[in-house]
């Protein structure tokens, strides 16, 4: 255990459904990320939250809308999605200040969008 | 262009011996570099990382090595394990960006 948690693990919906993800982490960090693992890619950093604010959105679609309503918590709402945005989609969180040091990855949700 | 890059998709070795996985950066401005191992259905976890700092660290039956003049990075496992199967991704950071991974390299443990 990472002290990263994510619910569900797995998640199958239309492209018409609307859905959230939700990571929390017990490690007491202060920054969280949204990232997409796509087969055969490398890691897609989507979003980055420090202090509950957002700091960084990769370009990210806007059918892919985070929140961050406390330092523990983040979630990824999800609506109208595309077939091609089924991937595992990991959070991750880290002390000090984005980017920074060591990121620790929860177990991700495998989402398949029909 | 900036690129973190594995040398190899897939790396095949027998259970006892040791591994090598390679990884190669573009970027000399990078200063900390990090190893994660991805098992299937779990997220990746953290193994070992190094400053750009240091030549060398170990840590339990792994070994990262940092080769600034031609921009390389290595993990050695010692006595490879069957429970050392995973995929295996180098990890770098520039000052304050966020991480950028490379693709990962499959590591197979023959019996």
């Amino acid at each position: 255990e990472t002290g990263v948690t994510q619910t569900p693990r797995h998640l199958v919906m239309g492209m018409t459904n609307k859905k959230s993800l939700k990571c929390e982490q017990h490690l007491g960090h202060n920054a969280m990320y949204w990232y997409k693992q796509s087969a055969k890619k490398p890691l897609e950093l989507m979003f980055v939250y420090s202090l509950e604010e957002r700091v960084e959105n990769n370009s990210v679609p806007s059918r892919f809308s985070p929140e961050c309503p406390n330092s523990s918590h983040l979630f990824l709402h999800l609506h109208t999605l595309q077939p091609e945005d089924s991937a595992l989609y990991l959070c991750a969180s880290s002390q000090d200040h984005p980017g920074g040091d060591t990121q620790y990855f929860g177990p991700g949700t495998r989402l398949t969008v029909l | 262009g900036e690129s973190v890059g594995l040398h190899l998709p897939t790396l095949s070795v027998q259970e006892g011996d040791n591994s090598i996985i390679n990884c190669a950066y573009s970027n000399s401005a990078s200063d900390y570099f990090i190893w994660y191992k991805q098992e299937s259905g779990k997220g990746p976890q953290f193994i070992i990382d190094i400053r750009s700092n240091m030549d060398k660290r170990q840590g339990q039956r792994v070994t990262v090595l940092l080769n600034k003049t031609v921009k390389h990075l290595s993990l050695q496992i010692a006595a490879t394990q069957p429970g050392d199967s995973a995929v295996y991704f180098c990890a770098e950071k520039r000052g304050a960006d966020g991480l950028t991974f490379g693709k990962g390299t499959h590591l197979i443990i023959q019996p």
